[in-house]
């Protein structure tokens, strides 16, 4: 079956202990990218990569690092998590360009719950 | 930076009733997609629209482009209690270095009560 693998589902960790969520794709797709959910806020992008060891900031990467060392797998890691951190966490793949039309349809995982107390 | 304006966030309707969705920017996109999600899952694709006024058809549910590829609308006829959920526009930019990514809207927020 296609999918999107993130874990943890749900996390609750201390103010500056470093974590790691992990993301995982058997799709064989080349984008992939980090996106966070706030209440009235709609998803917004923290990281993304378009391949193996290419990686950039999406909207709003501060507090994050992100690493590419295979093509399934893209983790997003938290150095020292603050409370503001405090979010559910996508991760998603986007099959390759198709011609003309480049194809940006995001397949997105179950999404890590965060909480930083 | 682009943005979406999604509205309404929050519609609470009864079931056989009809309702839309908006989306709307001041930036051109190459596509727009319509996503939803339910409770503890991640969003999932309902459409793509490509071309400028395009309009897809998916059951009861009514997907418009613009002209000018700068906004869309979701059409449901008739909903039922399944359609509950949120709702999700997301416009994807295909220039340059923003390869791939999608802008969001901030959601709407459906409840169809029976």
């Amino acid at each position: 079956e296609a999918q999107v693998t993130q874990n943890p589902r749900y996390l609750i960790t201390v103010t500056g202990k470093k974590l790691t969520v992990t993301c995982s794709q058997n799709m064989n797709h080349e984008y992939m990218s980090w996106y966070r959910q706030d209440p009235g806020l709609g998803l917004r992008q923290i990281y993304y990569s378009m391949n193996v060891e290419v990686t950039d900031k999406g909207d709003v990467p501060e507090g994050y690092k992100v690493s590419r060392k295979e093509k399934r797998n893209f983790p997003l890691i938290l150095e020292s998590p603050s409370p503001n951190q405090t979010s559910l966490y996508f991760c998603a793949s986007s099959p390759p360009n198709r011609g003309r039309y480049i194809n940006t349809e995001a397949f997105f995982g179950q999404g890590t719950r965060l909480t930083v107390v | 930076t682009q943005l979406l304006e999604q509205s309404p966030q929050f519609l609470s309707i009864q079931e056989g009733e009809n309702l839309t969705v908006y989306c709307n920017s001041s930036s051109v996109f190459s596509s727009l997609q319509w996503y939803r999600q339910e409770p503890g899952e991640g969003p999932v694709l309902l459409v793509t629209v490509v071309t400028g006024g395009e309009v897809k058809k998916l059951k009861r549910l009514t997907f418009q482009f613009g002209d000018a590829r700068k906004d869309s609308s979701l059409h449901i006829t008739a909903a039922q209690p399944g359609d509950t959920g949120l709702y999700l526009c997301a416009g994807a930019d295909a220039g340059g270095t923003s390869y791939g990514k999608l802008t969001f809207g901030q959601g709407t927020i459906l409840t169809v009560h029976p």
